[in-house]
């Protein structure tokens, strides 16, 4: 067990709707990261906010925002969805200082149909 | 942050120690290496990670060459439960990892 949390574990949904996830860090975590797996894309970063301000941008749609609440719990927002928007979703958290190493959660896995 | 290159896949035989290669010609000198695990679509797990020196702790060794362009991960006794795809990341800079494909080890009785 990481610390890290994230909610729900599944998800299933229909194209163009919007959904929500959710990542609790563990205590003492400033970072939160979420990455996307998807079977032909591998891990991909997508963003990262450091307590409560968003600090690195990846790969991210246009159609996914996310924000970091005073708790320093994150939520990963999905809109629009797509059925290539099928993927795991993970969530991983650190102290926010440099090379500090990335706890990830046990991730949310999306699907869209 | 550097590429990394690794084998697509190994087999391991259980109680046999497993060596996982990875080639990081392009390292910095500020770059760290890392390797974290995955087994079958859980989360990442973190293994270990170093600079320059050998590194050991309770789940395995990294030793990286001396001019720090590749390094091996030793899995010393390796279990059914090792079983998962390894990933090798080179990393400099705050946050983010970038995850190439890995190698997927399979332990066999």
């Amino acid at each position: 067990d990481s610390g890290v949390t994230q909610t729900p574990k599944h998800l299933i949904t229909a194209t163009g709707q919007r959904v929500t996830l959710r990542c609790s860090p563990r205590s003492g975590d400033l970072s939160v990261y979420w990455y996307q797996q998807s079977l032909d894309q591998g891990l991909q970063f997508l963003i990262q906010y450091y307590n409560g301000e968003e600090r690195a941008k990846g790969n991210i749609l246009e159609r996914f925002s996310a924000q970091q609440f005073p708790d320093l719990h994150s939520e990963l927002n999905l809109s629009s969805l797509e059925l290539g928007d099928s993927a795991l979703y993970f969530c991983a958290s650190d102290a926010g200082g440099l090379l500090d190493t990335q706890y990830f959660g046990p991730g949310t896995r999306l699907t869209v149909l | 942050d550097a590429k990394t290159t690794q084998p697509t896949s190994m087999d391991c035989a259980e109680g046999r120690a497993a060596n996982l290669p990875c080639n990081h010609s392009t390292i910095s000198g500020n770059e760290y290496v890392y390797w974290y695990r995955q087994i079958h679509s859980q989360g990442p797990q973190y293994i270990i990670h170093g600079l320059k020196n050998n590194e050991t702790n309770e789940m395995a060794s990294l030793i990286i060459t001396e001019d720090r362009k590749s390094s091996t991960l030793i899995l010393p006794h390796a279990t059914l439960r090792d079983t998962a795809v390894y990933y090798c990341i080179v990393r400099s800079s705050w946050g983010k990892f970038q995850f190439g494909a890995g190698t997927q080890v399979v332990v066999t009785p």
